[in-house]
C-alpha cells in the first residue's frame, strides 16, 4: 500500500529538549515536504526537499532542521523546541512539481511543547 | 503574491442537502487548483483537481470548475452524507502549494 508514515503520532515534551519526528514514504517519490497546521492559518510549509541531499526552506523554517540522506526518509528535527512550536505537523511526498502532482500526506504528528 | 481564500466555516448541513464551499484565488499565471479533504485524525487526501481554465474536477459526487474569469474553484455536491463530515482545503499549485485556511463541514443525520 502506498503510504507516508510519521512517528510519533503524539508527543509531549519540554522546552529545550531536542526531538526528531520521522517521515518515510514507500512510493519512490523525489519531492518531500514538512508542514505545520495551526488553527485559522491552514498549512504552512516548513522545509522541502527535491531529492537526496537537496533541501530548502519553506515559509516558516525558523527553529527547525531537516535532512535527506535517503530518498524514502525525511526527518524533522527540533534542536531546542519552544512552546510556539506546539502544532500539528504533516509530512508529504509527491512524484513531481507541486503544481500538477498529487501530494500524499502522512497522518500527522501532534506536538505539545511545555 | 499568490493567495487562496475559502469560505469561512464551520458549515453545518443536514444529510441530503446541497453543498457549496466557495474558493477564490489570486495568482500570477495559471496555477493548478486542488481540493483536499481531511477526515478526523488523518492527513489530507486529494479529492479532485483541475489544471487549466474551464476544467471540471470530480470525485465521489463532488465537483469543482476552474473559472478563470471569476478566479474561483467552488466545491459543490448535490446531496451530502454524514460521511462527508471533514475539513476541506482549497489549494493552489504554482511553484509551490498555497493553502486556503480550510472549511470544517459537519453533516447531521
Amino acid at each position: 500500500e502506498a503510504q507516508v508514515t510519521q512517528n510519533p503520532r503524539y508527543l509531549i515534551t519540554v522546552t529545550g529538549k531536542k526531538l526528531t519526528v520521522t517521515c518515510s514514504q514507500n512510493m519512490n517519490h523525489e519531492y518531500m515536504s514538512w508542514y505545520r497546521q495551526d488553527p485559522g492559518l491552514g498549512l504552512r510549509q516548513i522545509y522541502y526537499s527535491m531529492n537526496v541531499e537537496v533541501t530548502d526552506k519553506g515559509d516558516v523554517p525558523e527553529g527547525y532542521k531537516v535532512s535527506r540522506k535517503e530518498k524514502r526518509n525525511f526527518p524533522l528535527i527540533l534542536e531546542s523546541p519552544s512552546p510556539n512550536q506546539t502544532s500539528l505537523y504533516f509530512c508529504a511526498s509527491t512524484s513531481g512539481p507541486s503544481s500538477y502532482n498529487e501530494q500524499f500526506f502522512g497522518p500527522g504528528t501532534r506536538l505539545t511543547v511545555l | 503574491g499568490n493567495s487562496v481564500t475559502q469560505m469561512e466555516g464551520p458549515v453545518t448541513l443536514s444529510e441530503e442537502a446541497f453543498l457549496t464551499i466557495n474558493c477564490t484565488y489570486t495568482a500570477t499565471g495559471y496555477p493548478s487548483l486542488f481540493w483536499y479533504v481531511q477526515y478526523p485524525g488523518e492527513g489530507l487526501q486529494l479529492l479532485l483537481k483541475a489544471t487549466k481554465a474551464d476544467d471540471k474536477g470530480s470525485n465521489k459526487g463532488f465537483e469543482a470548475t476552474y473559472r478563470k474569469e471569476t478566479t474561483s474553484f467552488h466545491l459543490e455536491k448535490g446531496s451530502v452524507q454524514v460521511s462527508d463530515s471533514a475539513v476541506y482545503f482549497c489549494i493552489q499549485g504554482a511553484q509551490k502549494l498555497v493553502f486556503g485556511q480550510g472549511t470544517r463541514l459537519t453533516i447531521n443525520p
